[in-house]
C-alpha cells in the first residue's frame, strides 16, 4: 500500500527559527513530489520535484527530494508569524495526476 | 497558473439533502480532480472528470453518494447527495498546470456543514 508520512505532525518555534519539515515515501511508480501550504482552506502550491538533488528555492523557502532515501525535505528560514499554516507533503505516481498527501505538519510562528 | 473558482464557498445543509458544488477554471483543462479534507484530515481524492467521460471514482466513493458532471473544458460540478453530518467536510477542486506543467493548483474549497 502507498504511503506519504510527514514528520513532525506539529511544532511551535520563534519568529527567526529555522523549520526543517520531513516527508518519506512508498510508493510504486513514483513520478513527482509536491509541497503545498494550507492556511485556510485551499492550498497554495510551493514546489514541485522530480529530480534527485536538485533544491528548489523561493524566497525564504526551500525544498529537495533524495530519490534513493525516498524523502524530502522543506526548509523555511527566517520565520515569520506568516508562515504559520499546516505544510502538505503529495505524491504522484504513474495514475494520472492524482495526489496522495501526507498528514501535514502545523506550523506555528510565535512573535 | 489557472485561476478556479468554486461556489458556494461555504453552506450549512441539512441531513438527508443534497447539495451541488461547481468549479469554474479560466482556461481549458482536459482533467479536474475533486478533493475531500474531513475536519482535522488530510485530502483524499473523491474522483478524477474528465471532459465527455464517465468520472472514475477513488475507492470508497462512489457514483451514487458524489455525482459528478463535466459538461465542458472549464467546468465541473459535485454532488454531495442524502448528506449526513460525516459529510461535513472541506471539498476542492483542482486542475494540472498547463504548458507540460504537472502540478495541481486548487480552488478555494467549498466548506460544508451537515446539521
Amino acid at each position: 500500500e502507498d504511503k506519504v508520512v510527514q514528520s513532525p505532525l506539529s511544532l511551535v518555534v520563534h519568529e527567526g527559527d529555522t523549520v526543517t519539515l520531513n516527508c518519506s515515501y512508498e510508493v510504486t511508480n513514483f513520478r513527482s513530489l509536491l509541497w503545498y501550504k494550507q492556511e485556510k482552506k485551499a492550498p497554495t502550491f510551493l514546489f514541485m520535484l522530480t529530480s534527485s538533488g536538485i533544491e528548489k528555492k523561493s524566497g525564504r523557502l526551500s525544498s529537495i527530494l533524495d530519490k534513493k532515501e525516498l524523502f524530502s525535505i522543506l526548509n523555511i528560514t527566517a520565520t515569520q508569524t506568516g508562515d504559520s499554516a499546516i505544510y502538505l507533503c503529495a505524491v504522484t505516481t504513474d495514475s494520472w495526476g492524482k495526489l496522495q498527501f501526507g498528514a501535514g505538519t502545523q506550523v506555528v510562528v510565535t512573535p | 497558473s489557472a485561476v478556479i473558482s468554486q461556489k458556494p464557498s461555504r453552506d450549512i445543509c441539512q441531513r438527508g439533502t443534497s447539495l451541488t458544488i461547481q468549479c469554474q477554471v479560466d482556461s481549458q483543462v482536459t482533467m479536474m480532480f475533486w478533493y475531500r479534507q474531513q475536519p482535522g484530515q488530510s485530502l483524499t481524492l473523491i474522483a478524477t472528470a474528465n471532459q465527455g467521460s464517465e468520472a472514475t471514482y477513488e475507492s470508497g466513493f462512489v457514483i451514487d453518494k458524489f455525482p459528478i458532471s463535466r459538461p465542458n473544458l472549464t467546468f465541473s460540478t459535485l454532488t454531495v447527495s442524502n448528506m449526513s453530518p460525516e459529510d461535513s467536510s472541506i471539498y476542492l477542486c483542482s486542475v494540472e498546470g498547463g504548458s507540460g506543467a504537472y502540478e495541481q493548483y486548487f480552488g478555494p474549497g467549498t466548506r460544508l456543514t451537515v446539521t
